[in-house]
C-alpha cells in the first residue's frame, strides 16, 4: 500500500524551541522525500527534500532525518519562529509513480 | 514570472452543475496535477498527466474530468456526479515525476 502516516496532526511550540515531525511510510520502492510548507490559503512549496542515499540533510534551520531501516523520516525545525506557522506535509514517490502525501501537520509557535 | 496560475480563486456553483477550474503554467513542466485538499485530509490526487493528450486516474477521479491538449493547460471539470464537491483544489506541475512540485494558489470551491 502507497501510505505515508504523518504526527503529530497539530504542533505547539514555543518560539525559540525545536519542532519535530515525523514521517513514516510502507513502500520500500519509495526514492524521493519531500517536506512541504503551506500558508493558509496559499498552495504548498517545497521546503526540503531527501533521497534515500543520505541520513540527514540540513538547509539552514530545517534539517530532514532518514531512517532506511524504519522507513521513517521526519522534519525538525530549530529555532522555530513565529513566521514558521503553517502547515507541514510529508511526501513520497517513487519513480514515474504518483506522490503520496501524509495527512499534515498545523504548526504552532508561540512567542 | 514563471509559475502556475489558477483561476478563479473563488468559485460558487449551484447543485447539479458542472464547473471547470482553470490551470496554467509557464514553466515548461510535462508533468501536471490535480489535488483536492480537505481538512484533516492532506492532498488527494484526483487526475495527473505525463505528457500532453494523456492523463491517468488519481485516488480520487470519480466525478471529474480533464483535459491535456497543450502542454501548459490541465483544466478540471467537476461534474454533477461529483456528490461532495466543496473543497480547495490545488493544481500543480514538476518538470518530470519525483521531483519538485510546484502549486497554484488554489481554487476554493464550495456547493451553494
Amino acid at each position: 500500500q502507497q501510505q505515508v502516516k504523518q504526527s503529530p496532526q497539530s504542533l505547539i511550540v514555543q518560539k525559540g524551541g525545536i519542532s519535530i515531525i515525523n514521517c513514516a511510510y510502507e513502500n520500500t520502492a519509495f526514492d524521493y522525500f519531500p517536506w512541504y510548507q503551506q500558508f493558509p490559503g496559499k498552495g504548498p512549496a517545497l521546503l526540503i527534500a531527501i533521497r534515500p542515499d543520505v541520513s540527514e540533510k540540513k538547509e539552514g534551520r530545517f534539517t530532514i532525518s532518514f531512517n532506511k531501516s524504519a522507513k521513517q523520516f521526519s522534519l525538525h525545525i530549530m529555532d522555530s519562529q513565529p513566521g514558521d506557522s503553517a502547515t507541514y506535509f510529508c511526501a513520497a514517490s517513487r519513480g514515474y509513480q504518483k506522490v503520496t502525501f501524509g495527512t499534515g501537520t498545523k504548526l504552532q509557535v508561540i512567542p | 514570472d514563471g509559475g502556475i496560475t489558477q483561476s478563479p480563486k473563488y468559485l460558487f456553483r449551484k447543485e447539479g452543475q458542472n464547473v471547470t477550474l482553470s490551470c496554467e503554467q509557464n514553466l515548461n513542466h510535462d508533468a501536471m496535477y490535480w489535488y483536492r485538499q480537505d481538512p484533516g485530509q492532506g492532498l488527494r490526487l484526483i487526475y495527473y498527466s505525463q505528457i500532453v493528450n494523456d492523463f491517468q486516474k488519481g485516488d480520487i477521479a470519480e466525478g471529474y474530468s480533464v483535459s491535456r491538449e497543450k502542454k501548459e493547460s490541465f483544466p478540471l471539470t467537476v461534474t454533477s456526479a461529483q456528490k461532495n464537491p466543496t473543497a480547495f483544489y490545488l493544481c500543480a506541475s514538476s518538470r518530470q515525476p519525483n521531483t519538485e512540485a510546484f502549486f497554484g494558489q488554489g481554487t476554493r470551491l464550495t456547493v451553494v
